[in-house]
């Protein structure tokens, strides 16, 4: 079982519309939560981080952590074109160890 | 405030060649971690540094790898006899450290092509 699952995509969404990417873990002992872009041919960039159960907003983005079902999210609200690219989850303990999902591929479709 | 750097951004070799990455991390973050990703997968975990002190190598590096990080500044990552299956986006992050709160940043990666 891998450590991070994430579903690859890709999906494509309306410009305008609210864009939902999931990412379950497997750690119970996971303390941090991270959602990070990479564009194509692109280094990751880290977009949101999430420590604690419920809600995260910054901007159009809103993060969501349930650490009972082992369970992040990532909205993205009015998605533009700008925001196509690959989306990857990451989780980390308090052991210095990240792990990345293989992240979701998503198309804005203007 | 200048972010991770990695050189070169392309390296093309051929097969059995030595090559060498560098990376300069964010000038105030203790940590610096080496990744590898390949199309379709993502970032996977090579070794990383506190300071000077490799602490962790992962069993994916194998023994024509080699890290290192004097005076916990700048590090290398260096591939000897270097493989097809080598092909792949070199990454580095780097983050300082604090507990759980720890977030990494990443360099513009190094695209490693072995032919």
């Amino acid at each position: 079982q891998k450590e991070v699952e994430q579903n690859s995509g890709p999906l494509s969404v309306p410009e305008g519309a609210i864009a939902s990417l999931n990412c379950t873990y497997s750690d119970r002992g996971s303390q941090s939560f991270f959602w990070y872009r990479q564009y194509s041919g692109k280094s990751p960039e880290l977009i949101m981080f999430i420590y604690s159960n419920g809600d995260k907003e910054d901007g159009r983005f809103t993060a969501q952590l349930n650490k009972a079902s082992q369970y992040v999210s990532l909205l993205i609200r009015d998605s533009q074109p700008s925001d196509s690219a690959t989306y990857l989850c990451a989780v980390s303990n308090t052991g210095n160890q990240f792990y990345f999902g293989t992240g979701t591929s998503l198309t804005v479709i203007p | 405030d200048t972010g991770v750097s990695q050189d070169p951004r392309h390296k093309i070799t051929k097969r059995g060649q030595n090559v060498t990455f560098r990376c300069d991390p964010i000038s105030e973050h203790n940590r610096l971690y080496w990744y590898r990703q390949t199309l379709g997968q993502g970032p996977e975990f090579l070794t990383y540094f506190q300071n000077e002190a490799q602490l962790e190598k992962s069993r994916l590096l194998s023994d024509r790898f080699s890290a290192e990080r004097p005076k916990g500044s700048f590090s290398t990552l260096e591939i000897q006899r270097t493989e097809q299956g080598d092909s792949a986006m070199y990454l580095c992050a780097s983050s300082f450290s604090t507990g759980w709160n720890e977030k990494l940043f990443f360099g513009s990666g190094t695209q490693l092509s072995v032919l």
